[in-house]
């Protein structure tokens, strides 16, 4: 069946770097992909929706400039979180839709991050 | 807006029992999708569920049903013969799209417990 591959599941890095988490969709193409964040014993929060060759609609709150996020290809969307700060630790998560009617959604493993 | 409420944070119940999650959401549209996704401690949301609101007929899968009451909002899930490796977070989901290119929108989630 469709798989979408997150990597890395987990990355820590120092306050003030940047860090980037893909998305990949591996035997089918996307040209919707979304971003979740899930802090601990939480629901799902939607970030933003990332769009195949167009700018990523961000929800409301969600820092466009801090979470950069790049749907370069039909298979890859990247999220980058700059100038990471303690307070971006948390739980990340992907998903992808296959298209097809009837609403096939599938997710990611998951990435955590942690800025020490 | 579309929102989605599950009113039991935790449940537990006794292996091979049978338990009810319950999930009520609103939403001014006609047709939607409602989900119930699973959360293993691994954070791997794992769909179990899917319904069709035009769809008068409940979903199941195997030991998984739903009792999808439209005119009520309500979207319960009920596991039978539950099993240890049911126990995990479960999240309510709804989607407005048919192809997979809206957001989702949770729960707040369940976290079921299975006593051996």
């Amino acid at each position: 069946g469709a798989v979408v591959s997150q990597h890395p599941s987990r990355v820590i890095c120092k306050s003030g770097t940047s860090v980037k988490i893909e998305c990949r969709s591996l035997d089918f193409q996307a040209t919707t992909m979304f971003w979740y964040r899930q802090f601990p014993k939480q629901s799902l929060m939607l970030m933003a929706t990332s769009n195949e060759g167009s700018k990523a609609t961000y929800e409301q709150g969600v820092e466009k400039d801090k979470f950069l996020i790049n749907h370069a290809s039909l298979t890859l969307s990247t999220l980058t979180v700059t100038s990471a700060h303690p307070e971006d630790s948390s739980f990340y998560i992907c998903s992808a839709s296959t298209g097809d009617f009837g609403n096939t959604i599938y997710f990611g493993e998951g990435s955590w991050l942690t800025v020490v | 807006a579309q929102t989605v409420t599950q009113s039991q944070p935790e449940m537990s119940v006794q292996e091979a029992e049978t338990v009810t999650l319950s999930c009520t959401y609103d939403t001014s549209e006609n047709n939607y999708y409602l989900f119930w996704y699973k959360q293993p401690p691994s954070r791997q949301m794992i769909l179990v569920i899917r319904q069709e609101a035009y769809k008068q007929q409940n979903a199941t899968e195997n030991r998984f049903s739903v009792n999808f009451q439209k005119a009520a909002k309500s979207f319960s899930l009920k596991i039978s013969d539950s099993q240890l490796g049911d126990t995990a977070m479960y999240f309510c989901a709804f989607c407005l799209d048919s192809f997979g290119n809206e957001k989702l929108t949770f729960g707040t989630g369940t976290r079921l417990t299975i006593i051996p």
